[in-house]
């Protein structure tokens, strides 16, 4: 069974261009999570999907940041445009239950604004 | 707000030594708790989940306890081995989403 895949692994950006993340979460997982770790800090939570709906999107830095799960399957993050602190590593998880089961993560996106 | 703390940030032993890793959180009313590892440059790998109605849970050489009451829980691990290397992460679930902490950096030497 396929785990948990991100698209890029890494990509390199300027500050003020557009990016986008894939993840593709485990087959049949209807939640779906992107978390991020920045400069070193602690991994945060970003939002968590219930199929395609948002259930919750609090950990979102910004407007600049969009995700998206059409069709409840694979998810996009969009960055636009893009800064600088935004540079880290986005990390997408899925699950079959939203609580009280294993959460999975992929091998994360690593992203450098410059 | 839920904080998460791991101790130590980094950890060397000899090879064949058991270890005890540590997290504490600040808000006992949890759902479950997970501990993870990542390898330099990897993915988290899930090595253990403990509900939150549970005290512990095996797999292998590794022991994972969680004591709600005192906010901690513990990752022992027997007879390191050199693969055992890498950081080993504690999150702490909550609702819908996860607390993690800093890390552990674990170097087991041969």
């Amino acid at each position: 069974e396929a785990g948990v895949t991100q698209f890029p692994s890494h990509s390199v950006i300027e500050k003020g261009q557009t990016v986008t993340l894939r993840c593709d979460p485990i087959s049949g997982h209807d939640n779906l999570y992107w978390y991020r770790r920045v400069m070193g800090k602690e991994i945060k939570f970003l939002l968590h999907f219930v199929k395609e709906s948002k259930q919750d999107e609090s950990g979102m830095p910004n407007n600049r940041f969009l995700a998206e799960r059409t069709g409840g399957t694979y998810s996009t993050l969009k960055v636009q445009p893009a800064e600088l602190e935004d540079s880290g590593v986005y990390f997408c998880a899925s699950s079959q239950e939203q609580l009280n089961t294993e959460a999975f993560f992929g091998q994360g996106t690593r992203l450098t604004v410059v | 707000k839920q904080e998460v703390t791991q101790i130590p940030a980094a950890l060397s032993v000899p090879e064949g030594e058991n270890l005890v890793l540590n997290c504490s959180f600040t808000d006992s009313a949890i759902y479950n708790l997970q501990w993870f590892r990542q390898d330099p440059g990897k993915g988290l790998t899930s090595l253990l989940l403990i509900q939150s109605s549970q005290r512990e849970q095996t797999s292998g050489r590794l022991n994972a306890s969680l004591d709600k009451s005192s906010g901690r829980s513990t990752l022992y691990i027997a007879a390191s081995q050199p693969g055992d290397s890498a950081t080993y992460l504690c999150a702490v679930g909550g609702f819908n989403k996860f607390y993690f902490g800093s890390g552990t950096k674990l170097n087991v030497k041969p």
